[in-house]
């Protein structure tokens, strides 16, 4: 049974840039939340796909914009990259919208120079 | 508004017991969980308390008092592994996860 998948697991852009990360869900979840970690910070909520649709966002610009694919998958795009915007990115996938039983993928390291 | 509060690091001895404290408000409350998340690793889910009183699992315990706002993790018999951040987060009533910073706990021989 595959676990959260998320790729790529490292990525380096520069200032301006836009970037996607993709991540699977593991099998027979079919929500996706994205989140954002600073070094040395907690997880901070992105936004949430179900259903192909957005259902929830935290308190992140319209840069940040996503998509969820028939197959669950999700995508998560960043336009005009920032300094600020070098984090970890997290994925996690639920049974539902409605279920804070999250599990996590590795996560993508993006770097912004 | 939403506040997580937890230690930002705390240091303990191999064999020893450690107890990680977290406080919280926010908007709604269906459930306080721990997490532990090793350096450049995604969180993994140690426990779960939605009613007052200690849980215990393993090594690992964790308890919650609603009323006054407060959880702690409390980890036995610590091991070098042990060594990680450990994450407050709260379940507000949209589904969501609400994270304090974390908790860098280092373990020394």
């Amino acid at each position: 049974d595959a676990g959260v998948t998320q790729s790529p697991t490292h990525l380096i852009k520069t200032r301006g840039q836009q970037v996607t990360l993709r991540c699977s869900p593991k099998s027979g979840h079919d929500t996706v939340s994205w989140y954002q970690q600073a070094l040395g910070q907690g997880p901070q909520f992105i936004f949430q796909y179900y259903e192909e649709e957005e259902r929830q966002r935290g308190n992140f610009p319209d840069r940040f914009s996503g998509h969820q694919f028939p197959n669950y998958s999700s995508e998560l795009n960043v336009n005009a990259l920032l300094l600020g915007d070098s984090a970890l990115y997290l994925c996690a996938s639920s049974w539902t919208e409605s279920s804070y039983e999250q599990y996590f993928g590795p996560g993508t390291r993006l770097t912004v120079t | 508004g939403q506040n997580i509060d937890q230690p930002t690091e705390m240091t303990a001895t191999e064999g020893a017991i450690v107890q990680i404290n977290c406080t919280y408000q926010t908007s709604g409350f269906n459930g306080l969980f721990w997490y532990q998340q090793h350096a450049g690793e995604a969180p993994t889910f140690l426990s779960y308390n939605v009613l007052d009183g200690l849980e215990e699992k393993g090594r690992f315990s964790s308890f919650l008092s609603r009323s006054k706002g407060y959880s702690y993790l409390l980890l036995k018999e610590l091991q070098m592994k042990d060594s990680a951040s450990y994450l407050c987060a709260v379940g507000d009533s949209n589904y969501q996860l609400i994270w304090g910073a974390g908790t860098k706990l280092i373990i020394k021989p």
